[in-house]
């Protein structure tokens, strides 16, 4: 079954470092994107990918980096340049096509951050 | 003003209540909408596209009004498994870029 997979689930970093957050989509998708989500905050977008080796910031990239390297996979770090990293990431994807009512996002089950 | 604004609740029903929400957003020229279903801790899932026409899938409508800007979720004979947090999203696209703008949450929690 196609889907979208995120690891690892539950990820502890210590201060100064830099840990990186897995995501591979086996749907064929072409746009691919990282959320943050923190209590009470809803949804906020990191990056995304439209295309292989093309990526833009979205609202909150500061302290995060990514890369576009194979269609399948969009890896997000978390440098220590993030000052409060402690969240739930979630990676999404989605198909390119230009019926604007037709895309919704797949998401994968998240990664849990935590500063210890 | 907020992009996309939901009452946060929580709204608290007995099994099989209606219960009714609503959205606002600010972009009039916002093209696509959704509503999305979150259980506590898991990620959203899709529960469905909203149509200008509105549209209805089992015991869930949705509804939009692009005069006022303004979109809704009817859930029918609620189910202890409805218990969860209902996101409106709204769609912006221009050109080859899209920008889902995401709102709080709605919680709703359905009681035996």
């Amino acid at each position: 079954d196609g889907g979208i997979t995120q690891s690892p689930k539950y990820l502890f970093r210590k201060e100064g470092q830099n840990v990186t957050l897995s995501c591979e989509q086996n749907l064929n998708h072409d746009a691919m994107y990282w959320y943050r989500q923190d209590p009470g905050q809803g949804l906020r977008l990191i990056y995304y990918s439209q295309i292989v080796n093309d990526f833009q910031k979205g609202d909150i990239a500061e302290g995060y980096s990514v890369s576009r390297e194979k269609k399948e996979s969009f890896p997000l770090t978390v440098t220590s340049a993030q000052k409060n990293p402690t969240a739930f990431y979630l990676c999404a994807s989605s198909s390119r096509d230009r019926i604007p009512t037709n895309y919704g996002y797949t998401f994968g089950s998240g990664t849990r951050l935590t500063v210890v | 003003r907020k992009e996309v604004e939901q009452d946060p609740g929580p709204f608290n029903v007995p099994e099989g209540a209606t219960v009714a929400f609503n959205c606002t957003y600010s972009n009039s020229a916002s093209q696509s909408f959704f509503w999305y279903r979150q259980d506590c801790r898991k990620e959203p899932k899709l529960l469905m596209s909203v149509y200008s026409s509105g549209n209805e899938d089992g015991r869930f409508t949705a509804q939009l009004n692009r005069a006022s800007q303004y979109i809704s979720l009817l859930i029918r004979d609620s189910k202890l498994s409805d218990s969860a947090t209902y996101l409106c999203v709204v769609g912006d696209y221009a050109g080859n870029n899209r920008k889902l703008i995401w709102g709080l949450g709605t919680s709703l929690a359905v009681n035996p």
